[in-house]
């Protein structure tokens, strides 16, 4: 299965700390998506970044990919406690690009 | 709010029944996609439609089906449910047909509770 695998599973912070998540993946993507999830409520697109990209920043948000390693990370950096959520990165299919992969996800607490 | 609505927001039914879940994605958007969240299978595709016509599938289950409709809504249809069925169901819509990935916006779900 492509399913990724995000760590930590679970992330406690103070805010205006940095917080870093990890994605890793197993076969080849042509994309890489980071998603938010506030508690029980429906994903919120933060970031795509392409297979042929290394690094991506949106706002605080910084995205890196490394297709050699199938790895991929999340930094938010000056965290705030409306940054508290889970985090999922989700990868497509090289051969198809239809499905999408969900990682396990990375629950994020951040204390004020 | 993503544009992207679904109906019911909470079903309690019991085991053995049928259920219908609706999904209308955004203003623009063709493809459909429908995922399934529990506790202990994480998020799973299960399906996609992209304008009325099946694209991909992925561990949807045989008593499980959906389609899309000319006007783009998304309807899917669980049968036969099992407890292990309770799980929030999320739709999600985007503007690609899944050939080139496109972000995806989420509804608020339906979460189904079985009895």
């Amino acid at each position: 299965s492509q399913q990724g695998e995000e760590d930590p599973q679970a992330l406690s912070i103070q805010e205006g700390e940095n917080a870093t998540m990890n994605c890793s993946y197993k076969t080849s993507i042509n994309n890489l998506q980071w998603y938010r999830q506030n508690s029980g409520r429906g994903l919120v697109h933060l970031i795509l970044i392409r297979s042929n990209e290394r690094e991506k920043h949106s706002g605080r948000l910084r995205v890196t990919l490394d297709t050699s390693k199938k790895s991929s990370s999340l930094l938010i950096t000056a965290s705030r406690a409306a940054d508290t959520a889970s985090y999922f990165c989700a990868t497509d299919d090289w051969g198809t690009g239809n499905q999408f992969y969900f990682g396990t996800g990375t629950s994020l607490t951040v204390i004020p | 709010d993503s544009g992207v609505t679904q109906t019911p927001k909470h079903l309690i039914t019991a085991t053995g029944q049928r259920v219908t879940l609706r999904c209308s994605p955004r203003s623009g958007d063709l493809s459909v996609y429908w995922y399934q969240q529990s506790l202990d299978q994480g998020l799973q595709f299960l399906i996609q439609y992209y304008n009325g016509e099946e694209r991909a599938k992925g561990n949807i289950l045989e008593r499980f089906s959906a389609q899309q409709f000319p006007d783009l809504h998304s309807e899917l249809n669980l049968s036969s449910l099992e407890l292990g069925d309770s799980a929030l169901y999320f739709c999600a819509s985007s503007v690609g047909d899944g050939s080139r990935a496109y972000e995806q916006y989420f509804g608020p779900g339906t979460r189904l509770t079985v009895t």
